[in-house]
């Protein structure tokens, strides 16, 4: 069962336009959600990461926005430039445990 | 420092055969972390240690696999025997926990094993 849903395995966008990366997750006892980014050939790396308390993080051009009482998180990337694209992937961790539940990824194709 | 170190990169065998994934993790984490990436079901939690200690093995698909820690350098994720439905990418990851109150630390991936089972 998939805890963790990027309902949008794609999304292009043209170069300098706002990316928005959809993410929703099932469980409430999530407390902790990150996103991250990967290259091919390469792991996951770290991007941004928002705790339950909060309901926005903004990181230069990469904010996320987390809307708890609708389980939903978003990651927004404004401009876009083509080195973002990538696989987006959004995870999220329950308070004291120390697994990550990942989403299926998004495939973000920046167009120039 | 060199990062999540993992080998071999790509790994094609046959039906029935073992396969054995290597992993170094980060020196000074204390967490180790396996995944097997699929398009289905994305980034899948396998198995993890903390300080050697297998801590959760439920997401290990069944008595096929198996995960050792032997040391805090060095991790080995086996299938035997394997099947072509365990072809995938296999990531490991390092993460250590702070003090304080944060709930969570970041984990550190490796490039990845690409696993082709003919």
């Amino acid at each position: 069962d998939q805890q963790v849903k990027q309902n949008s395995p794609s999304l292009s966008v043209q170069e300098g336009r706002i990316s928005i990366l959809n993410c929703d997750y099932t469980n409430s006892m999530f407390d902790y959600f990150l996103w991250y980014k990967k290259y091919p050939a390469e792991g996951p790396t770290f991007l941004i990461s928002i705790s339950s308390i909060k309901d926005k993080n903004e990181d230069g051009r990469f904010t996320v926005f987390l809307n708890k009482s609708a389980k939903h998180l978003s990651l927004h990337i404004v401009p876009s430039q083509p080195g973002d694209s990538a696989v987006y992937f959004c995870a999220a961790s329950a308070e004291g445990a120390n697994n990550l539940f990942f989403g299926t990824g998004t495939r973000l194709t920046v167009i120039p | 420092d060199a990062g999540v170190i993992q080998s071999p990169r790509h790994e094609v065998t046959e039906m029935g055969q073992e396969v054995t994934l290597r992993c170094k993790p980060i020196s000074g984490h204390d967490y180790l972390f396996w995944y097997r990436q699929t398009m289905m079901r994305g980034l899948e939690l396998l198995i993890y240690f903390n300080n050697n200690v297998p801590i959760d093995d439920s997401g290990m698909p069944e008595d096929r696999f198996s995960a050792k820690m032997p040391n805090a350098s060095f991790s080995t994720l086996k299938i035997q025997p394997s099947e072509p439905r365990d072809s995938a990418v296999y990531f490991c990851a390092s993460s250590f926990r702070t003090s304080g109150n944060s709930s969570y630390n970041e984990q550190f991936f490796g490039p990845g094993t690409r696993l082709t089972v003919l």
